[in-house]
Order: C-alpha cells, then structure tokens, then sequence
C-alpha cells in the first residue's frame, strides 16, 4: 500500500531562521510528488509538482527537491506569512483509479 | 493555476436534515472530481471519485448512501449530505483533476446541531 509521512508534524521558526520539510514516500511507480500549502478553514493550495529524482522547483522563499525515497520542501528566510500547514502527496493508482494519498502535514509557524 | 469554487463555504443545519454542497471548476474541464473530509488538525480524507456521466467510486467505510454524489456536467459535482448527524460535522473539499495535477476548492464547513 502507497504510504506518505511527513515531519515534522509541527515546526516554530523565528522569522528568518531557514528550515527544511521532509515527506517520505514508499509508492509503486512515482506518477508525481504534490506539495500544497494550506491555510486554516480553506482549501490546499497548489505549489509544486515533482517527477523524478534530482527534479528541483522553486517559488519565492520555497524550494521543493527530490529523492527517490523523499521529498524536501525547504524555506529560505522566512516569514510570518509563511505560516501554514504544508502537505505533500503523491498520485496512487487503486483498481484503475487516481487518487491522491496524502502525508499528515507539518504545521509550520514562524514568529516575527 | 486552475480555479475550483464550492458552495457554500460554511453551512449550519438541523441534525436530520440534509445539505447539498456544490463544487465547480471554473476555467476548464474537469472529468474527474474527488470529494474530501478533513477533521481538525488531520490530513484530507478521500471520501469518494467523481467522474463525468457515471457513478461515484467511494473509499472503503464512505456510506454511498449517506453521502450522494453526482456529477452531471464536466464542470459541476455535487455532494449530498443525507440525514446528516452532528458527526457529520467537518470540513469538506473538493477538488478537480487537469493536466495530472488537482486544484482545490476552498472547502466547506458543515456544522450539524
């Protein structure tokens, strides 16, 4: 069975002070590794999608990398509007269908 | 990115009543649609899969006939909360399937009294 983990479940940082996401996955046949961000009270926001190993993206103060066992989302000075639940996921297929499986999370806080 | 709306963002109802929630991919064509249940502090649960012009597929424990789905156009599914009891109470997201990549809908909030 797909399984994502994700750590930590909950990180504080000080504004500025640079960190990094870990999702570890173990899936038949990678089909693509999702990071989304997400608010309290709204929907996952899209950020990155990851296909094979050594595939790097970056979006602002975000930077998303792949191995073939794991995934890291790293943050470069960041700031309080930082803060947010990030979630990774990969693509499953189950009797013909596509379904997203989905890590815990890490809630990550930064304070000013 | 794509734009995923749901309707409404946050509903309160009678336990035993029930509530249609409403999901929509504005700016392209979904054939699939995936409904969600996130409690707090928990990760999205996938409840069911929405495909254009054919039944919902539900994840194993997922009542069929509590929680109704239909998907009648490429850009509109719905769910059906039915008899809904107050441990029915959570947030429900959708999301739309394009281009190998899904986008969310801001979710909704269900309170059942």
């Amino acid at each position: 069975e797909d399984q994502v983990t994700q750590s930590p479940e909950a990180l504080r940082l000080q504004e500025g002070e640079s960190s990094s996401l870990n999702c570890s996955y173990t899936v038949s046949g990678l089909r693509g590794l999702f990071w989304y961000r997400q608010d309290p009270g709204k929907g996952p926001e899209f950020l990155f999608t990851l296909y094979s190993a050594g595939e790097e993206k970056e979006k602002e103060r975000l930077k998303a990398t792949l191995t073939k066992k794991e995934s890291f989302l790293h943050i470069t000075a960041p700031k309080p509007e930082d803060s947010a639940t990030y979630l990774c996921a990969t693509i499953s297929w189950v009797q013909g269908a596509q379904k997203l499986v989905f890590g815990q999370g890490t809630r990550l806080t930064i304070n000013p | 990115g794509a734009v995923v709306s749901q309707h409404p963002s946050w509903v309160i109802c009678k336990s035993g009543t029930s509530v249609k929630i409403e999901c929509r991919s504005l700016d392209f064509q979904a054939t699939t649609m995936f409904w969600y249940r996130q409690f707090p502090k928990q990760s999205l649960m996938l409840m069911a899969t929405s495909n254009e012009g054919s039944k919902a597929t539900y994840e194993q424990g997922v009542e069929k006939d509590k929680f109704l789905i239909n998907h009648a156009s490429l850009t509109l599914s719905t769910l059906t909360v039915t008899s809904a009891h107050p441990e029915d109470s959570s947030f429900y997201i959708c999301s739309a399937s394009g281009n190998n990549e899904q986008f969310f809908g801001p979710g909704t909030r269900l309170t059942v009294l």
